[in-house]
C-alpha cells in the first residue's frame, strides 16, 4: 500500500532561516512525486512534479528534490509569504491516476 | 492556466438533504477528482472519474454518488447529508499519468 509521510508537522522560521521540509514514501512504480502549497481556505496550488531519483525543480526561494525514499522541499531565507501549508502526493502503483497525500507541513515564517 | 471551478465556497445544509457540489474544468482534461479534507486526516480520495460517464470508487465512497454527463464537469452527490460529511470538498483535474492534478478553492460544506 503506497503511503507518504511528512515531517515536520508544523515549522515555524524566522525571516530568512532557511530549512526543509521532508516528504517519505512508499510506493511501487513512481509515476510522480508531486508539491503543493495550500493557504488557508483555499485549494492546493501546484509547484512542482519529480519524476525519478536524482532530479530537482526550483521556483524562487523552494528547490525540491528526490531519492528513492524521499523528497526534499529546501526553502532558501523565506519570506511571511512563503507561510502556507505544503503538501506532497505520490502517484503510481494501483491507485491509476489518483494521487495519494502526506498530510501536510504548516510552515509559518516570521518577520 | 489550468481553471477549475467550484460552484458554492461555502453551503449549510440540513441532515437528511440530498446535497450536490459542481465541479467544472477549463483545461479538456480527462481525468476529474473529488476530495474531502478533514483536520488531522489530510486529503482524502472519494470518487474519481477517467472519462465521461465513468467512475471509479476512491478510499471512501460510502455515502456519496458521482455524475459526469460532460467532460468538463463532475458532480459530487451527499445522497442524504450526515454531521459526519460536514468537510471541505475539493475538486481536482488532471492530464494523463504522470501530470499534476490541478485543484479548485474548495466547498465548505457544514451538515446541521
Amino acid at each position: 500500500e503506497d503511503q507518504v509521510t511528512q515531517s515536520p508537522e508544523a515549522l515555524r522560521l524566522q525571516e530568512g532561516e532557511s530549512s526543509s521540509l521532508n516528504c517519505s514514501y512508499t510506493v511501487s512504480g513512481l509515476r510522480g512525486l508531486f508539491w503543493y502549497r495550500q493557504d488557508p481556505g483555499k485549494g492546493p496550488e501546484f509547484l512542482f512534479t519529480l519524476y525519478s531519483a536524482g532530479e530537482e525543480k526550483e521556483k524562487e526561494r523552494l528547490k525540491a528534490t528526490l531519492t528513492k525514499k524521499e523528497s526534499f522541499l529546501h526553502i532558501t531565507a523565506p519570506k511571511p509569504e512563503d507561510s502556507a501549508t505544503y503538501l506532497c502526493a505520490v502517484q503510481g502503483g494501483n491507485s491509476g491516476y489518483a494521487l495519494n497525500f502526506g498530510k501536510g507541513t504548516s510552515l509559518l515564517v516570521t518577520p | 492556466d489550468v481553471k477549475v471551478t467550484q460552484s458554492s465556497r461555502y453551503l449549510v445544509k440540513r441532515t437528511g438533504e440530498k446535497v450536490f457540489l459542481e465541479c467544472v474544468q477549463d483545461m479538456d482534461h480527462e481525468n476529474m477528482f473529488w476530495y474531502r479534507q478533514d483536520p488531522g486526516l489530510g486529503l482524502r480520495l472519494i470518487y474519481f472519474s477517467y472519462d465521461v460517464k465513468m467512475k471509479e470508487k476512491g478510499d471512501i465512497p460510502e455515502g456519496y454518488s458521482v455524475s459526469r454527463e460532460k467532460k468538463e464537469r463532475f458532480s459530487l452527490i451527499l445522497e442524504s447529508a450526515s454531521t459526519n460529511q460536514t468537510s471541505m470538498y475539493l475538486c481536482a483535474s488532471s492530464g494523463g499519468g504522470g501530470q499534476p492534478q490541478h485543484f479548485g478553492d474548495g466547498t465548505r460544506l457544514s451538515i446541521l
